[in-house]
């Protein structure tokens, strides 16, 4: 079992839509969970991060931990054209300074 | 702020040749920087992991004699990928960490491309 897995797709929706991208996770130490956005061929951009479990929300895009399910989601509301990227989750047991564990990815496509 | 620059951007080599790669921590000191490769429709793999001034921690089934990591300084990182072969042909992105903060403190370059035909 991979340490984290995450559906590729791809996830095609239409422009307004609400998507919701998940990761699951098999190692319980882990205590650090990002989301990052890549366009083609582009190094990866941090979204949001949450510490432990619960939620957090950034203008259009709520990031959400259950840690006694191991699971992980990221929500983008009214989705854009601009939106379509793949979207990778990544984790972390420690603070900075160490490596991340990154998911597969989501291929997201928004149509307008 | 918190940028980190990759140069260059892309590059095709023969095979059996060395190329190398650099990362930047352009406005910050980067105390732990990060190599990552990426295949297509694939994740990041972490490669090896290098504090300044000490020796890269390599990732198991990484060649630690083919991947050369050089952090010679806090604002710069090298990798030499040494008698390339197109089975290296992928996607690699550093990332730098200032060693401060969260895991999520980690920020990354644009990546480079390598071509080994």
């Amino acid at each position: 079992q991979k340490e984290v897995e995450q559906d590729p797709g791809p996830l095609s929706v239409p422009e307004g839509a609400i998507v919701s991208l998940n990761c699951t996770y098999s190692n319980s130490a882990f205590q650090y969970f990002m989301w990052y956005r890549q366009y083609s061929r582009k190094g990866p951009e941090l979204l949001m991060y949450t510490y432990s479990s619960g939620n957090k929300e950034d203008g259009r895009f709520t990031a959400q931990v259950d840690k006694s399910s191991k699971y992980i989601s990221l929500f983008i509301r009214d989705s854009q054209p601009s939106d379509s990227a793949t979207y990778l989750c990544a984790m972390s047991r420690n603070q900075a300074g160490t490596a991340l564990i990154f998911g597969k990815g989501t291929t997201l496509s928004v149509s307008s | 702020g918190a940028v980190v620059s990759q140069h260059p951007s892309w590059v095709i080599c023969k095979s059996g040749t060395s190329v190398k790669i650099e990362c930047r921590s352009l406005d910050f000191q980067a105390t732990t920087m990060f190599w990552y490769r990426q295949f297509p429709k694939q994740s990041l793999m972490l490669m090896a992991t290098s504090n300044e001034g000490s020796k890269a921690t390599y990732e198991q089934g990484v060649e630690k004699d083919k991947f050369l990591i050089n952090h010679a300084s806090l604002t710069l990182s090298t990798l030499t990928v040494t008698s390339a072969h197109p089975e290296d042909s992928s996607f690699y992105i550093c990332s730098a960490s200032p060693g401060q903060g969260g895991a999520y403190e980690q920020y990354f370059g644009p990546g480079t491309r390598l071509t080994v035909t």
